[in-house]
């Protein structure tokens, strides 16, 4: 079945050091895929998605490109901020009998001290 | 203005009691789910509705019924609670439930506690 495979965390990184949160996935078809970011005690907030094959999604310093030979997803920032501490989540988007269905992967905690 | 909020945010109960989680959204959008995150943050999606009609069911006890009075709501009702309950629920929304390119918009969550 569909599936988003994350690297495990907690990431631990000092103010200003590049991230690289890995994500892969399976899925039948040509699945989106998105970056979701969730703050201590807030809901999930799109952080950025790409629809299509090469396609690169960015926002805030994140960026990430579909790679569909590598099945990958993988997020990246040039240089984090405490302020970027979070739980960032990988997932998916397939159509179901013809209705979306996010699958999100389990999540990698970020925490960047200063 | 908040474009997903759920009441309670907090909810705290014993085994066996019935609960209600209320949602609505101010979007506009015509699709509305609840997903459940475990203690490990795992996001699992429960249902799915579309302007006010089940879409989603996957394999979530009947004890948790949920109910879309119009397409801007979608409560939560969950009887007979057990310990295994206790998470944080997301209610979520998204514009075109039959694009697979939307992104889905989450409430703050509601976490609820079984004592």
């Amino acid at each position: 079945g569909d599936s988003v495979t994350q690297m495990e965390g907690p990431v631990t990184l000092s103010e200003e050091a590049f991230l690289t949160i890995n994500c892969t996935y399976t899925a039948t078809g040509y699945p989106s895929l998105f970056w979701y970011v969730q703050y201590p005690g807030e809901g999930l907030q799109l952080l950025l998605k790409a629809t299509k094959a090469d396609d690169k999604g960015s926002n805030k310093g994140f960026e990430a490109t579909y790679r569909k030979e590598t099945t990958s997803f993988h997020l990246e920032k040039g240089s984090v901020q405490v302020s970027d501490s979070a739980v960032y989540f990988c997932a998916l988007s397939v159509l179901n009998t013809g209705f979306q269905k996010l699958v999100f992967g389990t999540g990698t905690r970020l925490l960047v001290s200063p | 203005d908040t474009a997903v909020s759920q009441t309670p945010k907090y909810l705290v109960t014993q085994m066996g009691n019935d609960k209600s989680i209320k949602c609505e959204q101010n979007l506009g959008h015509d699709t509305m789910y609840w997903y459940k995150q475990d203690s490990k943050k795992f996001l699992k999606i429960m249902f799915s509705y579309n302007n006010k009609e089940l879409i989603i069911n996957e394999t979530v006890p009947n004890r948790f019924s949920p109910k879309s009075p119009d397409k801007a709501h979608l409560n939560l009702h969950i009887n007979s609670l057990e310990l295994g309950d206790s998470a944080v629920y997301f209610c979520a929304s998204s514009q075109d439930h039959r694009s697979g390119n939307q992104p889905q918009h989450f409430g703050d969550g509601t976490r609820l506690s079984i004592l």
